[in-house]
C-alpha cells in the first residue's frame, strides 16, 4: 500500500520568504510526527499530532514554525520568514496510534534557504 | 532530558565481518528503544525494537538487547553484507510509547566486498 508521502521533495527559497511543507500519512494512521534532520543537529523532534490536535509542540524551534492537521489526515508545516539555519531535511512520520511503537517515515522535504 | 549517544562513524567493514554499533541512553521512566536504518536515497525504516528491559529485538540478522543496568542497546550482526551499507540511528521513545522519538546522531556503515 501507499506509504507516507511528502511534497515538495525539494524546496529552495530566499531568506525571509514563507514556505509550506506537506505530509500525507498512511491511511488510517491517527498519529503524525514532524522531525528535522540537519548536519549540525541530527534528527530533532518538532511536533506530533494525535488526530487533529497537537499535544506536544515542544520541539518547534521558534514561533516562526507552525503546523496543522485537518480531517485527521494531511498535515502542513509552515515556516514563516525563513532563515538560513532553517535549511534541513524535514521528515514526516505516521503511526497507527501514539502507542503503536512503529513510526513510518516519508522521504522528506529538503529545504534550502539562500 | 532524554538523550541517546551512539558511536560515531563512519564504520568501514569487509563483507562477512562482525558488526557492533554502540548505543547508550539517558531517560526518565522506562523508554522503548529502537534502531532505525536509512539506506542511500531512501527514508528511515524501523529495523528493530525492544519495549522493556531484557527484551531482544531482531530483524534481518541484526540484534540488540535492552540492558537497563548499563542503559545500553547495542546493535550487532554476525556477518555483514554489502547491502547493509547505510546509516543506522539508535532512538528512544519517551513515555513508554512513541509519542516522540529521540535519536542518536547516526552511524554510517560502509561494507566493502
Amino acid at each position: 500500500g501507499a506509504g507516507v508521502s511528502q511534497s515538495p521533495s525539494n524546496k529552495v527559497t530566499e531568506k525571509g520568504k514563507d514556505v509550506e511543507l506537506r505530509c500525507d500519512p498512511i491511511s488510517g494512521h491517527t498519529a503524525l510526527y514532524w522531525y528535522r534532520q540537519s548536519l549540525g543537529q541530527g534528527l530533532e523532534f518538532l511536533i506530533y499530532f494525535q488526530g487533529n490536535s497537537a499535544p506536544d509542540k515542544s520541539g518547534l524551534p521558534s514561533d516562526r514554525f507552525s503546523a496543522e492537521r485537518t480531517g485527521g489526515s494531511v498535515s502542513t508545516l509552515t515556516i514563516q520568514r525563513t532563515q538560513q539555519e532553517d535549511s534541513a531535511v524535514y521528515l514526516c512520520a505516521s503511526s497507527l496510534s501514539i502507542t503503536s511503537y512503529e513510526q513510518y517515515f516519508g522521504p522528506g522535504t529538503r529545504l534550502t534557504v539562500t | 532530558g532524554d538523550s541517546v549517544t551512539q558511536m560515531e562513524g563512519p564504520v568501514t567493514l569487509s563483507e562477512e565481518a562482525f558488526l557492533t554499533i554502540n548505543c547508550t541512553y539517558t531517560a526518565t521512566g522506562y523508554p522503548s528503544l529502537f534502531w532505525y536504518v536509512q539506506y542511500p536515497g531512501e527514508g528511515l525504516q524501523l529495523l528493530l525494537k525492544a519495549t522493556k528491559a531484557d527484551d531482544k529485538g531482531s530483524n534481518k540478522g541484526f540484534e540488540a538487547t535492552y540492558r537497563k543496568e548499563t542503559t545500553s542497546f547495542h546493535l550487532e550482526k554476525g556477518s555483514v553484507q554489502v547491502s547493509d551499507s547505510a546509516v543506522y540511528f539508535c532512538a528512544l521513545g519517551t513515555q513508554g510509547g512513541s509519542e516522540k522519538l529521540v535519536f542518536g546522531k547516526g552511524t554510517k556503515l560502509t561494507v566493502n566486498p
